[in-house]
């Protein structure tokens, strides 16, 4: 069965430093969307991506974060300047229609230092 | 705007008893709901979606869960719960136009004592 896959898994940076989180979308879906959930809190919506743009952003993503679908497989989270408070697991989820409901990877816990 | 609630932080049930998950939801225009399971260490994995069509559907593992607009929810249910039903459960809502994005609960973390 097709999957979402995020890599890496676990990523440790300094604060300051600039990282990105990479998925790579079920290969016949239309929407991407880019999550993150703070230890013990719930799962917050970052930014949605369709055809190619952002299609909707959160409070949270602010001018630090950006998206991109480089080659049409991958879709990345880049976050310029890690702050301490970035430290969460981010979720990668694609979906081919809004009613079939959304795919999820497995994570990548960022721990920023 | 869009918001979930799951009542209960934490549920304990014993093994074969019958497992019952809060989701109540606010939206202003037709809701989609989706109900999502997260094992340790893992990602989201859907259970079940109601979109349109039946209120009651029937998801993945022996879960269903009941659409009641009348009274704003989507609880979630098994007759006889197991061991390896032991997880984190969130109930999400999305707009059934737009960008679907998510809106989360808080989670329920659910306990099977032997």
């Amino acid at each position: 069965e097709p999957e979402v896959t995020q890599t890496p898994s676990h990523q440790v940076t300094q604060m300051g430093q600039e990282v990105i989180l990479r998925c790579v979308p079920i290969s016949n879906h239309l929407y991407f969307y880019w999550y993150r959930q703070i230890l013990g809190q719930k799962v917050e919506f970052l930014v949605s991506f369709y055809n190619n743009e952002i299609s909707e952003k959160s409070e949270i993503f602010d001018d630090q974060f950006s998206v991109e679908r480089p080659d049409g497989s991958n879709f990345t989270l880049k976050i310029r300047s890690t702050k301490l408070e970035d430290s969460a697991m981010y979720f990668c989820a694609s979906s081919e229609k809004g009613r079939k409901g959304q795919y999820f990877g497995p994570g990548t816990r960022l721990t920023v230092t | 705007a869009q918001s979930v609630t799951q009542l209960g932080s934490h549920v304990s049930v014993s093994e074969g008893a019958l497992v019952l998950l809060r989701c109540n939801y606010s939206s202003s225009v037709p809701p989609y709901l989706f109900w999502y399971v997260q094992y340790p260490n893992q990602g989201l994995q859907l259970l079940l979606k109601y979109t349109t069509g039946a209120t009651l559907v029937k998801g993945i593992n022996g879960f269903e869960a009941e659409f009641k607009k009348s009274e704003t929810s989507f609880h979630l249910t098994k007759p006889s719960a197991h061991m390896s039903d032991a997880a984190e459960y969130f109930c999400a809502v999305s707009d059934a136009s737009g960008t679907y994005k998510y809106i989360f609960g808080t989670g329920t973390r659910l306990k099977v004592l032997a």
